[in-house]
């Protein structure tokens, strides 16, 4: 069962655009979106994450839009860089403590993000 | 900080071959999670331990993959025998997961790329 569906699988953006990737959910106990960037070679590394509570959170560059009545968060990546050029994973999880699954990061398939100079 | 620390990285063996893969959480970090990454996909959880107890491992493939994380710390995954469509990269994942929550950032390690022959 497909619990996190992701969009696009890739984009490619010239450098000082903006980068939007979208992401939506099923199960509505998830109450922790985290973003992961991955390069290749190497493990995913969390970029920025965001919790029911709020609409948007921003770092730096990077927002995170989040419609809960949609079931639906996307990140955006303003004025991208070719440094930026990597895999994105969105994820979803329960935070709170209840059964088994919480803690339990389910990824979306991924976006493979490249920005030209 | 150290990392989390995954060996071998690269492993090549004959499928009906029995393989293990090591990983080291960060220091203090009482939650450790196996990772199934396949090409082009987001990862999947295998197993998550708390301390030295798995709270998780419904996605294990018990009939042929094993886990152990014995002390609390150090973990190993076994695969016995291996099969052509295990080919994939397992990464191993930590976090400080305390009281009743785990909204904790999980880092990851760089993986284990098997590759089945």
């Amino acid at each position: 069962q497909q619990q996190v569906k992701q969009s696009p699988q890739s984009l490619i953006v010239q450098k000082g655009g903006i980068s939007i990737i979208n992401c939506a959910y099923e199960n509505t106990a998830f109450d922790y979106f985290p973003w992961y960037q991955q390069f290749p070679g190497k493990g995913p590394a969390l970029l920025i994450a965001i919790r029911p509570d709020v609409s948007e959170k921003k770092e730096g560059r990077f927002t995170i839009s989040f419609n809960k009545s949609a079931k639906q968060f996307s990140l955006h990546i303003m004025d991208s860089q070719p440094g930026d050029s990597a895999t994105y994973f969105c994820a979803a999880s329960k935070g709170n403590a209840g059964g088994t699954s919480y803690g339990k990061l389910t990824f979306g398939q991924g976006t493979i993000l490249t920005v030209h100079p | 900080e150290a990392g989390v620390v995954q060996s071998p990285r690269y492993k090549i063996i004959e499928k009906k071959q029995p393989v293990a893969f090591w990983c080291n959480p960060i220091s203090g970090h009482n939650t450790l999670y196996w990772y199934l990454q396949n090409l082009g996909q987001g990862p999947e959880l295998l197993i998550r331990y708390e301390n030295e107890e798995a709270v998780d491992d419904s996605q294990l493939p018990k009939d042929r993959f094993s886990a152990e994380r014995l002390k609390g710390v150090d973990s190993t995954l076994k695969i016995q025998p291996a099969e052509l469509g295990d080919s994939a990269v397992y990464l191993c994942a930590s976090s400080r997961t305390s009281g009743m929550s785990s909204y904790n950032e999980q880092f990851f390690g760089p993986g284990t790329r098997l590759t089945v022959l």
